[in-house]
């Protein structure tokens, strides 16, 4: 098995630019979750998706971030515009069923705005 | 919302001693407890979790406490090892949709 994988790795952009951040989870999860990590906020909730449906996105920051999830085996996080703040580690996380709780995690993408 | 503490932020063990690592949650309803470990450059990968009808939940060198009533949970790391370094996680959530983290505690474990 793959495990989650984002794309890409590392981005370093500078600020005003859109960037699009990719995952694909693993195969027959019905649950995919994007979370933010920073030192000073730890790791944050973003967005979660329930066979492929948005169910809750009150944890992203505003307007700017959108995430999209158009089949069972992609799902997109946008920023646009970005800024020196939305600098931090994103992750992906997957989920094959509720009952089980566990979260698979991908292994994120850093990205830097300048 | 649920609100997540974690104590402490650090931790220093010498190979073979115990490691305790505690967090607190502020809603009664969180029922599902998981404990994740983040090696540097990875993603956070679940070691152990416990739900709210269990009180401790023990797998090898690794187990967990809750207490319902004082709403607090521990992570007992046993005779740790250098690979047992790394930043531990707990979060609480309801539903399991909703995990809440706590901010993290970098273990290092001493040679």
């Amino acid at each position: 098995d793959a495990g989650v994988i984002q794309s890409p790795r590392h981005e370093v952009t500078e600020m005003g630019q859109e960037v699009t951040l990719r995952c694909k989870p693993i195969s027959g999860h019905n649950s995919l979750f994007w979370y933010r990590q920073t030192m000073m906020r730890g790791l944050e909730l973003l967005i979660y998706f329930n066979n492929n449906v948005p169910i809750d996105d009150s944890g992203m920051p505003e307007d700017r971030f959108s995430a999209k999830m158009p089949n069972a085996s992609f799902s997109t996080l946008k920023i646009q515009p970005s800024e020196p703040r939305d600098s931090a580690v994103y992750f992906c996380a997957s989920r094959g069923s509720a009952n089980t709780g566990e979260l698979f995690f991908g292994e994120g993408s850093r990205l830097t705005v300048l | 919302g649920e609100n997540v503490e974690q104590h402490p932020s650090t931790l220093s063990v010498q190979e073979g001693d115990s490691a305790v690592i505690k967090c607190t949650y502020s809603d009664s309803a969180s029922n599902y407890f998981p404990w994740y470990k983040q090696e540097l450059g990875k993603g956070p990968q679940l070691i152990i979790d416990i739900r709210s009808n269990v009180g401790e939940k023990k797998d090898q060198r690794i187990a967990v406490t809750l207490n319902k009533t004082a709403k607090h949970f521990s992570l007992h790391i046993t005779e740790t090892q250098p690979e047992d370094s790394a930043v531990y996680f707990c979060a609480a959530s309801i539903r399991a949709d909703d995990m809440r983290f706590g901010a993290g505690t970098r273990l290092t474990v001493k040679p």
